[in-house]
């Protein structure tokens, strides 16, 4: 029973194309976010939805475009892919509002290489 | 924004104690955690401080003083499988930033 599952765990891509990558919780979380951690293995927030509303949104390029159809799930789209969008990209979810201390509860990660 | 610094790597004995620091700055505070992240998994919780002390967990302790910016994860009978990353990570305007993490190797 894997609480934050994400898919896929790897994805190896050409420039220039477009991806996606799923994640769900089964935690009953109501707030769900996208990390993104390059090869400093430096964490960092990129996107966060509390029951399927957008509530952070760092300085991410437009080509991301997180979408959550409900509470329990957040993907994340990425269009016209670069090198640089080479990382391992975290999904997390946390129990309450986004505006919480609560803890947050990462899924495996998915590894994306852009060659 | 905040700087969040801790040391890049430490090494330690098996049965051994290591006191992992970590200082920041930041406006905003509302807490800071302690992640485990073993090579190529996720980062896992350890541990939570918004109020300045110890809190201990088993053999895992953490230690927050909010007036000088640090805080401290503190593990003891350190175990082969404790060898990890820990990532210090501060709670700013309830968004979760994090530290470069410190990377901890057990030896035999």
């Amino acid at each position: 029973d894997t609480a934050v599952s994400q898919t896929p765990k790897y994805l190896v891509t050409q420039m220039g194309n477009d991806k996606s990558i799923k994640c769900e919780q089964n935690l009953g979380h109501d707030t769900m976010y996208w990390y993104k951690q390059d090869s400093k293995k430096f964490l960092k927030i990129m996107f966060s939805y509390n029951n399927k509303e957008l509530i952070i949104n760092e300085t991410v390029p437009n080509r991301f475009s997180p979408k959550s159809p409900d509470k329990a799930h957040l993907n994340l789209h990425i269009n016209s892919l670069e090198l640089g969008d080479s990382a391992v990209y975290f999904c997390a979810s946390s129990q309450g509002a986004s505006v919480s201390t609560d803890t947050q509860y990462f899924g495996p990660g998915t590894r994306l290489t852009v060659l | 924004g905040q700087n969040i610094d801790q040391p890049t790597e430490m090494t330690a004995t098996e049965g051994a104690i290591v006191q992992i620091n970590c200082t920041y700055q930041t406006s905003g505070f509302n807490g800071l955690f302690w992640y485990q992240q073993h090579a190529g998994e996720a980062p896992t919780f350890l541990s939570y401080n918004v109020l300045d002390g110890l809190e201990e967990k088993g053999r895992f302790s953490s230690f927050l003083s909010r007036s000088k910016g640090y805080s401290y994860l503190l593990l003891k009978e350190l175990q082969m499988k404790d060898s990890a990353s820990y990532l210090c990570a501060v709670l700013n305007d309830y968004k979760l930033s994090f530290g470069a993490g410190t990377t901890v190797t057990v030896r035999a």
